[in-house]
């Protein structure tokens, strides 16, 4: 089955732990995203990788990083979290020119 | 700058009406809009795409199209059904950026 794949579904964890959040795709896309959607729905891009450049988004705090393995992993590592990072992470990949993206499932956190 | 933007929130209609979700996107880049459906607690899935000026595309029963005189990418479908209520994400691929609009949440009644 070609998809992207994230693991967990979701996660609670306390504030102030370290979370890390696994995305997979087997579609042999060449760019990965990581995105938060929060309790509003909106979709704000953090992250973008190919195998060659890591783009970050300056809004994003730096408490988040992405890690990669190669260009069919990106995780997603929150260092120390904060009641305001609940939201649903959405990983997403798209090959290169004009096509569309393909998103997972999400991992929904909950902070508490 | 590059942006697309959705004027409706939240759109709520009774079974068998038709609907149009507006979209409109800003690009001094030749555009390629998409159109996202996501249902509860799902992820956000491809409903249609077009680059195409003035070429109506469909799926679904949704239909669309792009024109580029009025920079808009309408999506529409005659006879909503209750498994349309969902949230839907017009997107602008400007450049090989992405850009999403705000979203419309469609709320379909019986």
């Amino acid at each position: 089955e070609t998809a992207v794949f994230q693991t967990p579904n979701y996660h609670v964890t306390q504030v102030g732990n370290e979370v890390s959040f696994n995305c997979k795709q087997t579609l042999g896309h060449d760019t990965m995203y990581w995105y938060k959607q929060d309790s509003k729905k909106l979709l704000k891009i953090m992250f973008s990788y190919n195998n060659k450049q890591l783009i970050v988004n300056e809004t994003v705090p730096r408490r988040f990083s992405p890690q990669s393995s190669d260009k069919a992993h990106l995780n997603l590592r929150i260092k120390s979290v904060e009641p305001e990072d609940s939201a649903v992470y959405l990983c997403a990949s798209r090959d290169r020119g004009n096509s569309d993206y393909t998103f997972g499932s999400g991992t929904r956190l909950l902070v508490i | 700058g590059d942006s697309v933007t959705q004027t409706e929130g939240l759109v709520t209609l009774t079974k068998g009406l038709p609907v149009m979700l507006n979209c409109t996107y800003q690009t001094t880049y030749s555009p390629f809009l998409f159109w996202y459906v996501q249902h509860l607690n799902e992820a956000p899935k491809l409903l249609l795409k077009s680059s195409t000026d003035n070429k109506r595309t469909e799926h679904q029963g949704f239909y669309a199209t792009l024109h580029k005189s009025s920079s808009s990418f309408h999506l529409q479908k005659s006879s909503v059904q209750l498994s349309d209520s969902a949230l839907y994400f017009c997107a602008l691929n400007s450049n090989n950026r992405i850009f999403f609009g705000d979203g419309t949440q469609l709320v379909v009644k019986p």
